[in-house]
């Protein structure tokens, strides 16, 4: 059972252009979500995060959307660069766990941005 | 700082034996998780270490166990190797185990190979 998923495995966008992710979630126990990077070889890297009292959280050229309704978030990168070529994974988790950092992925998007 | 160290970067094995992976957290962390990510996937919570016990667990089976020393390192055995344990196994530190609102730092990983 996916509890987060990207549906989209891979996403090409040009320089300078929106680059849109996107990620749904069914466990409503979750209300903490968090955006990680990842380059090949590398281990994955803290983008953002959103709590789900709030609806918009931005950090510079990266903004994530919370539609709590919708069990929906996303990830805004404008501009994009070609260093944004990555993979992204969402990430979600009940706040206060009592049990650990549990963080439920999804699968990935593959994001390329192009000259 | 230093960031999250693991070794092996790489092995290989066959079916039935046992492998240790090595995991040093970041300087001021206390809380070291482990995940599974196979190929095509996103990590999967293995379990978390905080104050040298195992402080939560996801769905793995008991033969994947591990440790954290009093330096807040780590160590995931994994015993009795299927085929299906083939995959990248991450460690990552944080500091704090309660809450899921931590950022975790992730290792580069250990990509294990069952023949």
């Amino acid at each position: 059972d996916q509890q987060v998923k990207q549906n989209s495995p891979s996403l090409s966008v040009q320089e300078g252009r929106i680059s849109i992710l996107n990620c749904d979630y069914t466990n409503s126990m979750f209300d903490y979500f968090l955006w990680y990077k990842k380059y090949p070889a590398e281990g994955p890297t803290f983008l953002i995060s959103i709590s789900s009292i709030k609806d918009k959280n931005e950090d510079g050229r990266f903004t994530v959307f919370l539609n709590k309704s919708a069990k929906h978030l996303s990830l805004h990168i404008v501009p994009s660069q070609p260093g944004d070529s990555a993979v992204y994974f969402c990430a979600a988790s009940p706040i206060l766990t009592g049990g650990g950092n549990k963080l439920t992925f999804g699968t990935g998007t593959q994001l390329k941005v192009e000259l | 700082e230093t960031g999250v160290t693991q070794s092996p970067t790489h092995l290989i094995k066959t079916r039935g034996q046992q492998v240790t992976l090595r995991c040093s957290s970041q300087s001021g962390h206390n809380t070291v998780s482990w995940y599974q990510q196979a190929l095509g996937q996103g990590p999967q919570f293995i379990f978390q270490y905080y104050r040298e016990e195992e402080n939560g667990r996801g769905n793995f089976p008991p033969r994947f166990s591990g440790l954290q020393f009093p330096n807040y390192s780590s160590e995931l055995n994994v015993n009795a190797l299927e085929l299906d344990d083939s995959a990248l196994y991450l460690c990552a530190s944080s500091l704090g185990a309660s809450s899921g609102a931590n950022v975790l730092t992730f290792g580069a990983g250990s990509r294990l190979t069952v023949l």
